[in-house]
């Protein structure tokens, strides 16, 4: 079964401090992975595609296939991406599997 | 103002009854999804739908069913036989057309309790 694994559920760093939210998915040829974001009482949005190579709001995030991982890192976290955020796979068919999520909690 | 609108936001349900949820798009989208938040278990697909008048399991399809009479809307039933409906349900639209954008477009959810 095509998985997305998010081991930590929850993340709390200080402002300033560097910041890598893991994520691993289960190997099956060429993966489409994203990174969604749904920050308190908003909608869950799109935050990154591995495809566009694009940062996003001090966002990266690495396609490594040899790990089989897409960690999203930003190196000085922020107050206000104090958020859920959530890794996906898209496997054909269009459907998005997604992970269990994994809070961030950047302390002041 | 374009985008997707799920109601309600707020769904009581007493044990035994089926419920409705809506969920309309004005975005032109083929494909729409239903998917069930739960803490700590992250999103779980319900049903989807690729194009009008068809539509596919999930993977947590038991006490569901889903209609697609129209490329606008897909409304989920929640049946008396899902043992535990109480849970944020949220959907999702996504233009059918690229392979290469998956970016989906979700509503503001609606939160289900059974009392």
């Amino acid at each position: 079964a095509q998985r997305v694994t998010q081991p930590e559920k929850l993340l709390s760093v200080f402002k300033g401090a560097p910041v890598e939210l893991k994520c691993n998915y289960s190997y099956s040829g060429s993966p489409e992975l994203f990174w969604y974001v749904q920050y308190s009482r908003q909608r869950l949005q799109l935050l990154l595609r591995h495809i566009s190579r694009e940062s996003i709001k001090g966002f990266t995030a690495d396609l490594n296939k040899g790990e089989t991982s897409f960690h999203l890192k930003k190196p000085f976290a922020q107050e206000e991406d104090s958020a859920m955020y959530y890794c996906a796979r898209a496997p054909q068919g269009g459907k998005l599997i997604f992970g269990q999520g994994t809070e961030l909690s950047v302390k002041p | 103002d374009g985008g997707i609108t799920q109601s309600p936001k707020y769904l009581f349900r007493k044990e035994g009854q089926n419920v409705t949820l809506s969920c309309e798009q004005n975005l032109n989208h083929d494909a729409m999804y239903w998917y069930r938040q739960d803490p700590g278990q992250g999103l779980r697909l319900i049903y989807y739908s690729q194009i009008v008048n068809d539509f596919q399991k999930g993977d947590i399809a038991e006490g569901y069913s889903v209609s697609r009479e129209k490329k606008e809307s897909f409304p989920l039933t929640v049946t008396s036989a899902q043992k535990n409906p109480t849970a944020f349900y949220l959907c999702a639209s996504r233009t059918g057309t690229s392979l290469t954008n998956y970016g989906y477009t979700f509503g503001s959810g609606t939160r289900l309790t059974v009392v």
